[in-house]
């Protein structure tokens, strides 16, 4: 079956642009979370949905992040007036269900940002 | 708040030598998990951990959960070119649907 699907796969912008980063959950996954790795780091948590809304959005670094969920499926990072600090991979991943001793994450393959 | 403290950063073996990571958290865990990320790959589920003293085997791999469900241990027999990584470990706290995610360790292969 389908994996968590995420694009643009590789995405290289000016600083001070807005991008938005694009999640396709596995089917039938109520909860979905985005993370940022930065190179050689360990996984930032930024945001978790259940369904459509967010219960946690403390990870979210800036007001300049937000993210939406919609139809509770798709979920789509927005981050405006990118910072050189931005750059990094930006993780999707969803699990069956939350706050039900956890059931295991599946990750997507990321986007790689990179801010110039 | 919650932290899972995960070490060693890097460990190098030679192939065939034996490989363990470690975590501790500052407080209870309800459960945990390991996951690997191939070198330019996402993490990837390897085993949840749910009961204190747990021990589970996949093939070459031994993870355990301790008695205070505060740490947790993966080791590695007779490591394989293919067990190259990072491993990480995630915990799931007091909030139950947030994991607390380790900070991984790197295995190096010598050549």
């Amino acid at each position: 079956g389908a994996g968590v699907s995420q694009s643009p796969s590789n995405k290289v912008t000016e600083k001070g642009k807005d991008v938005e980063l694009r999640c396709d959950p596995i089917s039938g996954h109520t909860a979905l979370y985005w993370y940022r790795q930065s190179l050689g780091q360990g996984l930032e948590f930024l945001i978790y949905f259940q369904g459509n809304s967010a219960p946690d959005k403390s990870g979210l670094p800036s007001d300049r992040f937000s993210a939406e969920r919609t139809g509770g499926s798709v979920s789509t990072l927005t981050i405006q007036r990118t910072q050189q600090e931005d750059s990094a991979v930006y993780l999707c991943a969803s699990s069956l269900e939350a706050g039900m001793g956890n059931q295991p994450q599946h990750f997507g393959d990321g986007t790689r940002l990179s801010i110039l | 708040g919650q932290q899972v403290m995960q070490i060693p950063q890097y460990q190098h073996v030679q192939e065939g030598e034996d490989f363990t990571t470690y975590c501790n958290s500052s407080t209870t865990l309800s459960n945990i998990q390991w996951y690997k990320q191939r070198p330019g790959g996402h993490p990837v589920f390897l085993i949840q951990l749910v009961k204190s003293g747990e021990v589970k085997k996949q093939k070459r791999l031994t993870f355990q959960f301790g008695e205070a469900k505060k740490n947790s241990s993966l080791h590695i027999t007779a490591t394989q070119t293919t067990d190259v990584g990072t491993y990480f470990c995630a915990g799931t706290g007091d909030s139950n649907y947030q994991l607390i995610w380790g900070a991984g360790t790197k295995l190096i292969i010598k050549p």
